[in-house]
């Protein structure tokens, strides 16, 4: 265990269906992360919150929206996405310092997402 | 450009063998390097740190970094099976980490 923890595991959808993903942290970091893996691709950052506020969208369809209501809380709200959305969602939480980002980043055991 | 490449794999070992995995990156002024492990059907996790040239060990890995080539690698010595998985390269970039799209790596029995 991490630390962080995700829900739920799995999850398939319709490309109509609304849903949400869930990120928990426990380790008293103060930034959070959304990351898509697809197969055979590099991780793909998709949100980066920090001390609450975002600070990278990365150029992500509006048919994923981030919120972050608290440090310890991460959620991905999801609605009318495609097939070539089904992915792994990893969450992944770090301790930033000043002016360095945390680059030692701790991954959630991630959802898996299929899109019908 | 890539920002980190890696070679893809797989990368199939003897028990008991050196495991080599090689990284490049693309900015120079990069300070800070780490290597990721993801067994199937998990998240990665981190095993290994470098920031400084040269050689930095920790039980059975060994990080190796060079600057001027913008290379590092991770060695793997007396790989066991339990070594089997997806190591992944990570380098800061542009205020984010960016990883490469991982070695996979198998120990044979």
């Amino acid at each position: 265990e991490t630390g962080v923890t995700q829900t739920p595991r799995h999850l398939v959808m319709g490309m109509t269906n609304k849903k949400s993903l869930k990120c928990e942290q426990h380790l008293g970091h103060n930034a959070m992360y959304w990351y898509k893996q697809s197969a055979k691709k590099p991780l793909e950052l998709m949100f980066v919150y920090s001390l609450e506020e975002r600070v990278e969208n990365n150029s992500v369809p509006s048919r994923f929206s981030p919120e972050c209501p608290n440090s310890s809380h991460l959620f991905l709200h999801l609605h009318t996405l495609q097939p070539e959305d089904s992915a792994l969602y990893l969450c992944a939480s770090s301790q930033e310092s000043g002016t360095d980002i945390g680059y030692r980043q701790y991954f959630g055991p991630g959802t898996r997402l299929t899109v019908l | 450009q890539k920002e980190v490449e890696q070679n893809s794999g797989p990368l199939s070992v003897p028990e008991g063998a050196i495991a080599s995995l090689n990284c490049t990156y693309s900015d120079r002024g990069s300070q800070s390097f780490f290597w990721y492990r993801q067994y199937s059907g998990k998240s990665p996790e981190l095993i290994m740190s470098i920031y400084s040239n040269g050689d930095k060990e920790d039980g059975r890995f060994t990080a190796q970094l060079n600057k001027a080539s913008q290379y590092v690698s991770l060695l793997i010595r007396d790989s066991q099976p339990s070594d089997s998985a997806t190591y992944l390269c990570a380098v800061p970039y542009d205020y984010k980490l960016s990883f490469g799209a991982g070695t996979t790596v198998t120990v044979r029995a």
